[in-house]
């Protein structure tokens, strides 16, 4: 079956703009994670969605990251006045819940180039 | 979570079974333990997961000790698109992130 779809794979931008990264979960995944990995490093937790509960927001870095979910699927992770340090892969998971025995399925990300 | 560690790096003969051994001697009664890989330019892949017993899938074995402190997992039969970096995390109750630590890389030999 069709597995975590993100979209741009790959994002070149100016710093300063604006960037929106789409990610398209598992059909019927009520859990929506997104984590960023920079080069080199482990992944950096973001954000979660679950359900129509408030998302846990924990791991955004600054307010100039957002995301929402729309209909409990799609995601959108917003990034406004990007700058260099935002540059790294964004991935995005889901899972059946949000549950420890629910393992997280990934996409292969969008790599996300500063200039 | 609890801490998980892992060798750096291991090799593997190609058609030989490759164990990948993890420590998590800090482990808690409700924490899974999950295994994932992730090959370069790609998002990581969930292989197995477990809480006591052992487990069997398509891809692979995991075996914990009775202890539950430690766990290896088995691919079989190594090929070369198995080379990875392969990550073992311990996955508590109350944080529904994952935490990667440094993993294993393996690298499967022709």
């Amino acid at each position: 079956g069709a597995g975590v779809s993100q979209s741009p794979s790959n994002k070149v931008t100016e710093k300063g703009k604006d960037v929106e990264l789409r990610c398209d979960p598992i059909s019927g995944h009520t859990a929506l994670y997104w984590y960023r990995q920079s080069l080199g490093q482990g992944l950096e937790f973001l954000i979660y969605f679950q359900g129509n509960s408030a998302p846990d927001k924990s791991g955004l870095p600054s307010d100039r990251f957002s995301a929402e979910r729309t209909g409990g699927s799609v995601s959108t992770l917003t990034i406004q006045r990007t700058q260099q340090e935002d540059s790294a892969v964004y991935l995005c998971a889901s899972s059946l819940e949000g549950s420890r025995n629910q393992p997280q399925h990934f996409g292969d990300g969008t790599r996300l180039s500063i200039l | 979570d609890a801490k998980t560690t892992q060798p750096p790096s291991m090799d593997c003969a190609e058609g030989r079974a490759a164990n990948l051994p993890c420590n998590h001697s800090t482990i808690s009664g409700n924490e899974y333990v999950y295994w994932y890989r992730q090959i370069h330019s790609q998002g990581p892949q969930y292989i197995i997961h477990g809480l006591k017993n052992n487990e069997t899938n398509e891809m692979a074995s995991l075996i914990i000790t009775e202890d539950r402190k430690s766990s290896t997992l088995i691919l079989p039969h190594a090929t070369l698109r198995d080379t990875a970096v392969y990550y073992c995390i311990a996955s508590s109750g109350s944080a529904r992130q994952l935490t990667f630590g440094s993993g294993t890389q393996l690298t499967v030999l022709p």
